[in-house]
C-alpha cells in the first residue's frame, strides 16, 4: 500500500450506532489531518495532529472523537451522529504542519 | 464568510484548449496557494503551489499566476485533455497547518 489509504470507503450508520473510521499514511509524515466535505461546501478542517499530539481542534461536536496511536494512523470515533454529519471524511497527512498535505480518498458516510 | 472563492462552479473546454481556471481570497496573510485535483470517489490530489513571493510557476501543462493585489489566482491548464475533467479545488495557507479551501469547480474537457 501507498500514500495514504481510508476505510472503510462507504458506512451506512443510524443515529444510534458507534463506528470509527481509519486512516493510515505510508508516507513517514508527521502530521495528519481529519476534514469533512458537505455537499457544495469547501472542505472544512476538523482536526490535526502533529507527532501524535492533538493541535487543532476545529469547534468539531464532541459526538466525533479523533485518535492518534502513532504517526502512521489516525481514526475518528464517532458516535450518536446526525443526519446533518453524513458527508465525505477526507483524511490528509503532511511531513511538517506547513508542507503539501496529501489525502486519501475518503470515507462516504451516511446517517440515516 | 468565505476565504477562499471559486466563483465558476463548472467550466466545459473543448480538448487542445487552454482551461482558465480562477480563486479569490480575501486574506493577505495567505502566502501559500495550493490546486488540488479530485476525480469522483478518489481524494484530492496535490497539483502544483505557488509561493506569494512568485507570481507564477509552471509544471508542464500547468501554469499557476498569481496577483496579490487583486488577490487572485488562476490555474491555466494548455493544451486540456479529456482526462483532466475533474473538479479542482483551491486553496490557501498563512503557513500554518491550516488550509482554506474554495468549494471547486468542475472542469469537463469534451472532444
Amino acid at each position: 500500500e501507498t500514500g495514504v489509504t481510508q476505510t472503510p470507503r462507504h458506512l451506512v450508520m443510524g443515529m444510534t450506532n458507534k463506528k470509527s473510521l481509519k486512516c493510515e499514511q505510508h508516507l513517514g509524515h508527521n502530521a495528519m489531518y481529519w476534514y469533512k466535505q458537505s455537499a457544495k461546501k469547501p472542505l472544512e478542517l476538523m482536526f490535526v495532529y502533529s507527532l501524535e499530539e492533538r493541535v487543532e481542534n476545529n469547534s468539531v461536536p464532541s459526538r466525533f472523537s479523533p485518535e492518534c496511536p502513532n504517526s502512521s494512523h489516525l481514526f475518528l470515533h464517532l458516535h450518536t451522529l446526525q443526519p446533518e454529519d453524513s458527508a465525505l471524511y477526507l483524511c490528509a497527512s503532511s511531513q511538517g504542519r506547513t508542507d503539501t498535505q496529501y489525502f486519501g480518498p475518503g470515507t462516504r458516510l451516511t446517517v440515516l | 464568510d468565505q476565504q477562499v472563492k471559486q466563483n465558476s462552479p463548472s467550466l466545459s473546454v473543448q480538448e487542445g484548449r487552454i482551461s482558465i481556471l480562477n480563486c479569490d481570497y480575501t486574506n493577505s496573510m495567505f502566502d501559500y496557494f495550493l490546486w488540488y485535483k479530485k476525480y469522483p470517489a478518489e481524494g484530492p490530489t496535490f497539483l502544483i503551489s505557488i509561493s506569494s513571493i512568485k507570481d507564477k510557476n509552471e509544471d508542464g501543462r500547468f501554469t499557476v499566476f498569481l496577483n496579490k493585489s487583486a488577490k487572485h489566482l488562476s490555474l491555466h491548464i494548455v493544451p486540456s485533455q479529456p482526462g483532466d475533467s475533474a473538479v479542482y479545488f483551491c486553496a490557501a495557507s498563512d503557513n500554518t497547518d491550516k488550509l482554506i479551501f474554495g468549494t471547486g469547480t468542475r472542469l469537463q474537457v469534451f472532444p
